[in-house]
């Protein structure tokens, strides 16, 4: 039980347009869904958190238009990268929680890359 | 704010030996604490928790960690390690910021085992 899948896995799109990435929990109705960012070798990120039907909430520094995350169901939340450039290559995962927040499913990760 | 500390960026470690990560926190309260695995290109996998009671905690793969609050550690161990226990290690203390339970996460150790 408590399975999160991410899609796509991988993608690599050109520099100024948009990705979308769907984190789906398969199993549960997740209260709280919260993506991370990762960069190689290095810990992750907290990027923002995200409850069914209301906005989502950004960590310090993180760009809300950059970076639009939509959580529509209990199931679903998707974070778009908007006008994506090179420096926005990076792992990206997303998590999802039941109950408490700190107890967190994640995902596989989607490998973006901006050429 | 809560931060977590893990010293040893990598390791190497023989394919039986035992193995210890080392994990340090910050936080003012009780904290939550937990060890997560991650293979390389995956997301990450929950390998045990600490909430409360038993400062002795067991988990999946043969994994046990132990909680010290005089010295404010969390630290990793396994008897004796598979080679296919080779990948990052992350410590994260889960807490309240600002309202909001969140997650922390350590910088990640990574184990390389030798056979």
């Amino acid at each position: 039980g408590a399975v999160v899948s991410q899609h796509p896995s991988r993608v690599i799109c050109k520099s100024g347009t948009s990705v979308k990435i769907e984190c789906r929990s398969l199993d549960f109705q997740a209260t709280t869904m919260f993506w991370y960012r990762q960069f190689p070798k290095q810990s992750l990120m907290l990027m923002a958190t995200s409850n069914e039907g209301s906005k989502a909430t950004y960590e310090q520094g993180v760009e809300k238009d950059k970076f639009l995350i939509n959580h529509a169901s209990l199931t679903l939340s998707t974070l778009t990268v908007t006008s994506a450039h090179p420096e926005d290559s990076s792992f990206y995962i997303c998590s999802a929680s039941l109950d408490r927040a700190y107890e967190q499913y994640f995902g596989p990760g989607t490998r973006l890359t901006v050429t | 704010a809560q931060s977590v500390t893990q010293p040893d960026i990598h390791i190497t470690v023989s394919e039986g030996a035992s193995l210890e990560l080392r994990c340090n926190y910050s936080y003012g309260a009780t904290p939550y604490l937990f060890w997560y695995v991650q293979s390389p290109g995956q997301g990450l996998q929950l390998l045990l928790k600490y909430f409360s009671g038993d400062t002795l905690v067991q988990g999946i793969k043969g994994f046990e960690a132990e909680f010290k609050r005089s010295q404010s550690s969390f630290n990793l161990r396994k008897p004796s390690v598979h080679w296919s226990d080779a990948a990052e290690y992350f410590c994260a203390v889960g807490a309240l910021n600002f309202g909001n339970e969140k997650l922390t996460f350590g910088t990640g150790t990574r184990l390389t085992i030798i056979p």
